[in-house]
């Protein structure tokens, strides 16, 4: 049972415009979600993450906007820039337990 | 740069040598993890140690053996591997409730 769904393997955007990567979870018990970015060859950076009782966080470029109702939260890079590209995993936690629970992830292109 | 180093980047090993995967964080973090990637997935999670005592095995076969000797060294020790075990392994550690830091791992390959 995949409880955080990232549906969009991938997704090509052109630099300067807005790219939005979303995602949706099954379990109501996350309280908790982040984003990490993974480029080749290197272990996952932590991006930006977002706590159950706000909506949005914004951090420069990125900003995470969750929507508890439709237990669905996306990630907006604006602009997107070439060293964007790069695999994107969302991820959920619950109860501050050690396990985070990822998505499939999503390969962004950003093309100049 | 990352803050958690990895040694070696790169291991090729056979079905029936033994070695190990060494990670080293000097953040004062008192969690640190063990995962394994392999491609086009997510990062899967093998153990987790907690002011270095073991809390989470997620099953993981015996073939692989987890260390902590310090707050600061974490070790993976490798038996017995099979190829399917060829994957990225990597070590992560962190604060409670707050994001995990990654190393960039070694890329295992079991010949």
């Amino acid at each position: 049972d995949q409880q955080v769904k990232q549906n969009s393997p991938s997704l090509s955007v052109q630099e300067g415009r807005i790219s939005i990567l979303n995602c949706d979870y099954t379990n109501s018990m996350f309280d908790y979600f982040l984003w990490y970015k993974k480029y080749p060859a290197e272990g996952p950076t932590f991006l930006i993450s977002i706590s159950s009782i706000k909506d949005k966080n914004e951090d420069g470029r990125f900003t995470v906007f969750l929507n508890k109702s439709a237990k669905h939260l996306s990630l907006h890079i604006v602009p997107s820039q070439p060293g964007d590209s790069a695999v994107y995993f969302c991820a959920g936690n619950a109860g501050n337990n050690r396990k985070l629970i990822w998505g499939l992830g999503t390969s962004l292109a950003v093309n100049p | 740069d990352t803050e958690v180093t990895q040694t070696p980047k790169h291991l090729v090993m056979g079905m029936t040598n033994k070695k190990s995967l060494k990670c080293e964080q000097h953040m004062g973090h008192r969690a640190m993890y063990w995962y394994k990637q392999k491609a086009k997935k997510p990062p899967e999670l093998m153990f987790v140690y907690s002011y270095e005592k073991l809390s989470i095995n997620e099953s993981v076969p015996s073939r692989f053996s987890p260390e902590c000797p310090n707050s600061s060294l974490l070790n993976l020790h490798l038996h017995a591997l099979q190829p399917e075990d060829s994957a990225l392994y990597l070590c992560a550690s962190s604060l409670r409730g707050s994001p995990l830091h990654f190393g960039n791992g070694t890329r295992l390959t079991v010949t």
